[in-house]
């Protein structure tokens, strides 16, 4: 069973351009959460989506910033014009069910990707 | 908003000791989660607990969800080499929240 997939593994990008982070979940796993690791730090919650479906974004810059679960295909995280203070590690996680339901505990516990390493010159 | 704060920052030990690490939220947590994360990968679940009081172990790691559901504990047993990298507690779910990382270093 393939762990949470993503890619690429390292982006460089020049101020003002377009980023894209690609994220495939676990098999059976319909929830992704993405977050972004400055370096000596921890994580920090961004985004919780399901298929089609934005559940949380209150961890999302308001400008700049979006993500997308489609019914088919990744999640993405697209940063637009990017600036240095983007770069980042930047991870995705996925879990089987959220809090409100799942027939054991552990189907609330996520997992997560290798992560993105954005830069941006 | 949530704060985790976890102690040490880091910790350079030689090779069998023990180890023991804290994560103190500032508020009521339902669920703690520990990670490891090595340099240029991402967090790896190493144990989940889910009820206070509750102590769990994964081989020589053993957690506790603290008894004011305001804490947790990780200790790892006679360390060894494979056990450097970063911990990271984090809770309560969905939005997690992390702690700033114990950061793992040991002396042959």
């Amino acid at each position: 069973n393939a762990g949470v997939m993503q890619n690429p593994r390292h982006l460089v990008r020049r101020r003002g351009q377009e980023a894209r982070l690609r994220c495939s979940p676990m098999k059976g796993h319909s929830h992704v959460y993405w977050y972004r690791q400055l370096p000596e730090e921890g994580l920090k919650f961004m985004v919780y989506l399901q298929k089609e479906n934005i559940i949380d974004e209150s961890g999302m810059p308001k400008e700049r910033f979006s993500a997308e679960f489609p019914k088919e295909g990744p999640s993405i995280l697209r940063i637009q014009q990017v600036v240095r203070g983007d770069s980042a590690a930047y991870f995705c996680a996925s879990s089987p069910i959220s809090t409100s339901g799942g027939p054991s505990r552990s189907y609330n516990e996520q997992f997560f990707g290798p992560g993105t390493r954005l830069t941006v010159l | 908003g949530q704060q985790l704060n976890q102690s040490p920052q880091s910790m350079f030990i030689q090779e069998g000791e023990d180890v023991s690490m804290n994560c103190t939220s500032s508020s009521i947590f339902n669920t703690w989660l520990w990670y490891k994360q090595d340099p240029g990968e991402g967090p790896v679940l190493l144990i989940a607990l889910y009820k206070a009081g509750e102590l769990t172990s994964n081989g020589r790691l053993t957690a506790q969800f603290g008894i004011t559901r305001k804490d947790s504990f990780l200790n790892i047993s006679a360390s060894i080499p494979s056990d450097v990298g970063i911990y990271f507690c984090a809770g309560p779910l969905q939005k997690l929240v992390f702690g700033q990382g114990t950061r793992l270093t040991i002396n042959p």
